[in-house]
């Protein structure tokens, strides 16, 4: 059974930069699909933030791509999200995911972490 | 505003069925596959129906998709209370090179 749990912290300050990862268990990035970030604004719907491949390959969603970076290590099984100038419109629940790409589907998914942006 | 539409909210009594509709352009579902979620209160969503009809392993066939030009549609059978939940359709659009999801679909059972 494939796994993904986030970690990061759990409070940002505003203008700050947001760091999460996502650790894989029972299965290898370098084996193949993508590995993507969702989040979700408290009370709202689910936003994609983008997506990553073992090589590095990435798509990122227009709305946030002058923020977002996104790498992948593949000797850690893990990959990770910087989101820069984060404001309280980034107080979200933020998922990682195993993505069948283009496809569009997200197989698995971690439990979700909920990042506060506020002083 | 979500590139996908969906409708707020649909409600059925136990035992019957229900359809959520997704639409969407043909930059999106009109030329690429429709995935759907289920996320129950608290939880992560759970995929149900992927490439426009496929079910993962474990999703029961109450859950059914089809794709007919730039719509989805999402169908849930023998409705349980159990199924309350919000439904997301997704899908890839060509023109953004990116993911969409639909703003959701909140399903209660009468």
């Amino acid at each position: 059974q494939v796994q993904l749990q986030e970690s990061g912290p759990g409070l940002v300050k505003p203008s700050e930069t947001l760091s999460l990862t996502c650790t894989v268990s029972s299965y290898s990035i370098s084996s193949g699909y993508y590995w993507s970030w969702i989040r979700q604004p408290p009370g709202k719907g689910l936003e994609w933030i983008g997506n990553i491949n073992h090589s590095g390959t990435t798509y990122n969603n227009p709305s946030l791509k002058s923020r977002v970076t996104m790498s992948v290590d593949t000797s850690k099984n893990q990959f990770s999200l910087k989101l820069r100038s984060m404001t309280a419109a980034d107080t979200a629940v933020y998922y990682c995911a195993r993505e069948l790409h283009p496809a569009a589907a997200e197989d698995y998914w971690g439990q979700g972490t909920l990042v506060t942006v506020s002083s | 505003q979500s590139v996908l539409t969906q409708p707020p909210s649909v409600s059925a009594a136990p035992g019957q069925k229900v359809t959520i509709s997704c639409s969407g352009s043909s930059s999106n579902i009109g030329n690429n596959y429709v995935s759907w979620y289920q996320q129950l209160p608290g939880t992560a969503p759970k995929l149900l129906i992927f490439e426009n009809h496929k079910r993962p392993s474990g999703i029961p066939d109450r859950f059914s998709g089809s794709k007919s030009g730039t719509s989805g549609t999402l169908g849930i059978t023998g409705l349980q209370t159990g199924d309350e939940a919000d439904y997301y359709c997704a899908t890839w659009d060509s023109s953004l090179t990116a993911m969409v999801f639909g703003g959701g679909t909140k399903l209660t059972v009468l």
